[in-house]
């Protein structure tokens, strides 16, 4: 069965940092393209970043580029997202979601999700 | 970015009803479009891929069509476990981008 769990979500001051960490099992993880898709209260959901199964490519939203950088562990089955420059509207909760195929045509497994909160 | 715009936002039925949802892509989109169910405190769970596929495990009650710019999601016979609100997403390009979501409530 595939699981994915997020970890490391919190309150968190403008212009912090906070780095998630998503655990994987159920699958061959390091065969897969990952990604990170975030919702905010009251919106729809925004993808946010993506991984190739490799690690060496990597997509972000115009929204977070710069300021996040998502990788990835294969030995550790984890992914994971290193968010900086933390803003207001950065506040989500943010999913690990496992994509199906090698150019993410869907996400077929996500994660429960983290709550991030950007606030003073 | 391809804008995608689900109507309605909101929809009332009652069980054994027919629901459709609609998502309009702003630009042709082929068939690169897919079907999400969120129930509240749930991970979101994949229903449909590729415009009309099942995805594995999902009811046959679900079922989506079109291509190009409109597609519908449509629930045959409704059942209360289907409270939850559906995103349509497109894979077309990136950014991936999702509708605004359609909050479905049983009467």
């Amino acid at each position: 069965e595939v699981q994915l769990l997020e970890s490391g979500g919190g309150l968190v001051q403008p212009g912090g940092s906070l780095r998630l960490s998503c655990a994987a099992s159920g699958f061959t993880f390091s065969s897969f393209v990952m990604s990170w898709v975030r919702q905010a209260p009251g919106k729809g959901p925004e993808w946010v970043s993506t991984i190739r199964d490799s690690g060496d490519n990597t997509y972000y939203a115009d929204s977070v580029k710069g300021r996040f950088t998502i990788s990835r562990d294969n030995s550790k089955n984890t992914l994971y997202l290193q968010m900086n420059s933390l803003r207001a509207e950065d506040t989500a909760v943010y999913f690990c979601a496992k994509c199906s195929g090698t150019r993410c045509l869907n996400f077929d497994y996500w994660g429960q999700g983290t709550l991030v909160t950007v606030s003073s | 970015d391809i804008q995608m715009t689900q109507s309605p936002s909101s929809l009332s039925a009652s069980v054994g009803d027919r629901v459709t949802i609609t998502c309009r892509a702003s630009q042709s989109i082929s068939s690169y479009l897919n079907w999400y169910q969120r129930k509240p405190g749930k991970a979101p769970k994949l229903l449909i891929y590729a415009a009309s596929s099942l995805q594995g495990g999902v009811p046959s009650r679900f079922s989506g069509s079109g291509s190009g710019t409109d597609f519908t999601l449509a629930i045959s016979s409704l059942q209360p476990e289907d409270l939850a609100t559906y995103y349509c997403q497109q894979s077309y390009s990136t950014p991936l981008t999702f509708g605004q979501g359609t909050k479905l409530e049983i009467k």
